[in-house]
């Protein structure tokens, strides 16, 4: 069974506070490591898809990069409208459907 | 370009009484289609998801049922809510298997 554990739950950042949010995976065979973006109330947004060990993208303050157990999202000198709920999930070559992570909540203060 | 609606944003329904939400995605054909529940600090719950018209699985035995009558509509209904199916529920669709979603705005449920 995949499983996704992603933290600190919360985090809280000045800005221009750089950081980092972590996720980290146990699958059985990564198809792909997905980043998504959540506003209160609102839907999840994507960001980035991740396939192999070694990749990096970025958005942005942004960066996303994975490893063979973990992913990590590095956000660089953050602004408060960075302020959001981050979720990662993973998809694995068990099951097309993408395991979710409870997400880590991020708020940066002017 | 592709879009994703779901309606309504938010509803009050008291117990015992039916509950229809609709998603209907634009832009795209043949989408995979899921319905999602979210409690607060408990992350994403999947309850249904589709492949097809009329195909329908279901990832947790509850009050809820799913329907797909047309290629680009999903329909999340229960015919008697209970307190317990309150939360936030959002529609989603990928374009195939292990692809990126792509989320509707999410509806609101409170259920009294």
């Amino acid at each position: 069974e995949d499983q996704v554990t992603q933290s600190p739950e919360a985090l809280r950042l000045q800005e221009g506070e750089s950081s980092s949010l972590n996720c980290s995976y146990t699958v059985s065979g990564l198809r792909g490591l997905f980043w998504y973006r959540q506003d209160p109330g609102k839907g999840p947004e994507f960001l980035f898809t991740l396939y192999s060990a070694g990749e990096e993208k970025e958005k942005e303050r942004l960066k996303a990069t994975l490893t063979k157990k973990e992913s990590f999202l590095h956000i660089t000198a953050p602004k408060p409208e960075d302020s959001a709920t981050y979720l990662c999930a993973v998809a694995s070559g068990g099951s097309y459907i993408p395991t979710f992570g409870r997400g880590t909540s991020l708020i940066v203060h002017p | 370009s592709q879009t994703i609606h779901q309606w309504p944003a938010t509803l009050v329904q008291p117990v015992g009484s039916p509950l229809s939400l609709e998603c209907t995605v634009e832009g795209t054909s043949n989408p995979n289609l899921y319905w999602y529940r979210q409690a607060a600090g408990r992350g994403l719950q999947l309850l249904f998801y589709s492949v097809g018209i009329g195909q329908i699985s279901s990832e947790v035995p509850q009050n809820l049922s799913a329907s797909r009558p047309q290629d680009r509509q999903f329909i999340l209904s229960s015919k008697k809510l209970l307190l317990s199916d309150s939360g936030f529920y959002l529609c989603a669709w990928s374009s195939g298997q292990s692809e990126r979603y792509t989320f509707g705005s999410g509806t609101r449920l409170t259920v009294v």
